[in-house]
């Protein structure tokens, strides 16, 4: 099993980003992917889940209306996009492969970091 | 959807006993039994030690347990070692969404 995040992005204040992630090693609509971020020196924020089988998702309230997860299902990826961007999203962004409810995450992407500057 | 409270920092010496809390609410880990526990090394990607309160994945050490009483889950770490050393952070399910702790550094002396 492996998810492989896209590259690093330095983006400027009131950009958007888009950064996808690619699994291999299993069925890719049989688990539900997580997103989450860690900005530096802080802990962990989950921003939301997406269950590849039905395309549903759930977001976190502080970042709805900014936020957007979808699926390319033919090349087993993912894709979170985040709008608006400020120097408060600068974090490492990291998808997860949820194995059983309850986030029990037992694969992660290596983490994206995105970076907001002028 | 505020975030669990965990203390910031707890140290021990090697081969002690040190327990990390996790407090809620009940909304959420008093209610729901979908508590995990993460570990993370500088510069490491979190990796996942405990989930649904006190299951350990296929080899994580059998020193890290879980428990829960009411809003308050708990990691302890028996027979500390140094490889221990790191950040754990707990997260909890809410309904609708997940919430995590604020995270614990874990020293060993």
């Amino acid at each position: 099993v492996q998810l492989v995040q896209s590259a690093a992005e330095l983006k400027e204040p009131g950009a958007s980003v888009k950064v996808s992630c690619s699994t291999s090693g299993y069925i890719f609509t049989d688990y539900s992917i997580h997103w989450l971020r860690q900005a530096p020196g802080q802990g962990l924020e989950w921003l939301g889940w997406i269950i590849p089988n039905t395309g549903g998702t759930n977001y976190a309230r502080m970042l709805q209306g900014r936020f957007t997860m979808t699926l390319h299902r033919s090349i087993s990826t993912a894709y979170m996009e985040l709008t608006s961007l400020t120097s408060d999203d600068t974090a490492v962004y990291y998808c997860v492969r949820e194995y059983s409810p309850g986030l029990n995450a037992d694969y992660w992407g290596q983490g994206t970091l995105v970076t907001v500057s002028s | 959807q505020s975030a669990l409270t965990q203390p910031r920092s707890v140290s021990g010496s090697p081969g002690q006993s040190v327990t990390i809390s996790c407090t809620g609410t009940s909304s959420d880990v008093g209610y729901y039994d979908y508590v995990s526990w993460y570990q993370q090394h500088p510069g490491e990607v979190p990796k996942l030690i405990l989930f649904d309160v006190y299951k350990r994945p296929s080899g994580v050490p059998d020193r890290f347990s879980g428990s829960k009483s009411g809003n308050t889950a708990s990691l302890t770490i028996s027979g500390l070692q140094t490889e221990d050393e790191g950040d754990y952070y707990c997260c909890s399910f809410t309904g609708r969404s997940y919430v995590f702790g604020g995270g614990t550094t874990v020293t060993v002396l």
